[in-house]
Formats: C-alpha cells, structure tokens, sequence
C-alpha cells in the first residue's frame, strides 16, 4: 500500500528547460516536504507546506517553487534546471507540527537528469 | 555548520557481526534523536528514535544508546544481516536536521 507516492520515478530534462515532479500522498497528513539528495549526501530541506501554508528554506534557491492545489497533491517545480540541480528529489509528509518529532514518511523519490 | 557529526561514513562488516554508527551533536537544546534507514532508490524509514531521558532504546536488533553528558548517540545493529545493507542517518530535533550517512554493507 504506498502512501507517499512520487511520478515519475526517473526524469530527464534539458538544461534551461522547466520540469515539474509531482506527489501524492494517501495519509491525510497535514505536513508536505520537498527534500534534494544528491548522490552519498543527506537529504537536504527545500520547503515545506503545513496545510496550505508555505514555508520556504532560506537557502532553497528562486528556481524551486511548490504548489499544494489540496491535501493530497504536491507539486515541485524546477523553472531553468542546471545541470547543478540533478538529484534524487524526495517527498515527505508529516501529521505534524513540522519538525523533527514527526515521523517522516518518504515517498521513493524522483531522480532527475539534467542534460 | 554541520550541527550533527556522523560516523564512519562507510562500514562493513560480516554477517552476524555488530555494526556501530556513531553521532555526535553541539546543540544542548536538541531533545529527539531518530535514526532513519535508507536503502537504494528509496527514501529514508524511520527507523528507531530516542529522547535524552532514557540511555538505551532497543527495538529487535536495533539498539541506540545514548550519552547526554558527551552529546553522543550511536545505533548498534546486533547480529547483523545482509538485507540490513542501507544508508543510515541520524538526525535531530527540533528541527529536523539529518548526519551525512553512513552506508553499511553487510557481507554475508
């Protein structure tokens, strides 16, 4: 039964060219993460939605935006990928409160090339 | 500013062995400690989790012991098996904030 569901589960784009992930989540939780792992590094905070209230990370750069149109679904959108921006791109919920006493569901994520 | 420490970053170790992951953190203020398991092309699963009131937290052959004295967890993995293979991190709370890895091969 997956609960945290991320499509497509591999993503090739083009250098300059606008790609979006999505997830869907069949939790109910109210708490949505978009993370970035690149290869043999920690999964690294993007944003985060706690109902439809968005919460940017200070250093997530203005190419990455998100959208959460309803509970379920959340979208990650990559407006000029650089080749700097392939990664494995996770999504997560939480019941909530966000932080770290949640437990985390991760979908399996979407690695994405940039070429 | 690498807030928790993680170590080694790989380890192997042969089936029915120990395998020991240490972390170490800075901040008094951190109050939960989770370790999550990852393995290749999945997201991380919680794993085990520990407050700094208890010393010791086992679930199977997950142990983590705790030191609040010398700001240091680890997670000990006790007769460990191949399938156990993954990437593990430790991680911190309040504010979510996960150690650099460590990918664990276990030989059988």
């Amino acid at each position: 039964d997956a609960m945290v569901i991320q499509n497509p589960r591999y993503q090739v784009t083009q250098f300059g060219k606008p790609v979006t992930l999505s997830c869907s989540q069949t939790l109910n939780h109210n708490v949505m993460y978009w993370y970035q792992q690149k290869s043999s590094q920690a999964p690294k905070l993007l944003f985060h939605y706690y109902d439809k209230d968005f919460n940017n990370e200070a250093d997530t750069p203005d190419n990455f935006q998100s959208r959460r149109p309803n509970t379920s679904f959340c979208f990650l959108d990559i407006r000029s990928p650089g080749l700097g921006d392939a990664a494995m791109y996770l999504c997560a919920t939480s019941r909530g409160p966000v932080g770290g006493y949640e437990k985390l569901f991760f979908g399996s994520g979407t690695q994405l090339s940039v070429l | 500013q690498q807030q928790v420490k993680q170590s080694p970053q790989s380890l192997i170790v042969q089936k029915g062995g120990i395998s020991i992951i240490n972390c170490a953190y800075e901040n008094t203020a951190f109050d939960y400690f989770p370790w999550y398991q990852q393995f290749p092309g999945k997201g991380p699963a919680l794993l085990i989790a520990i407050r700094p009131d208890v010393s010791e937290k086992k679930e199977g052959r997950f142990t983590i012991s705790f030191n609040k004295s010398a700001k240091q967890f680890s997670l000990h993995i006790m007769d460990s098996q191949p399938g156990d293979s993954a990437t593990y991190f430790c991680a911190t709370a309040p504010r979510l904030t996960f150690g650099e890895g460590t990918q664990l091969t276990v030989n059988p």
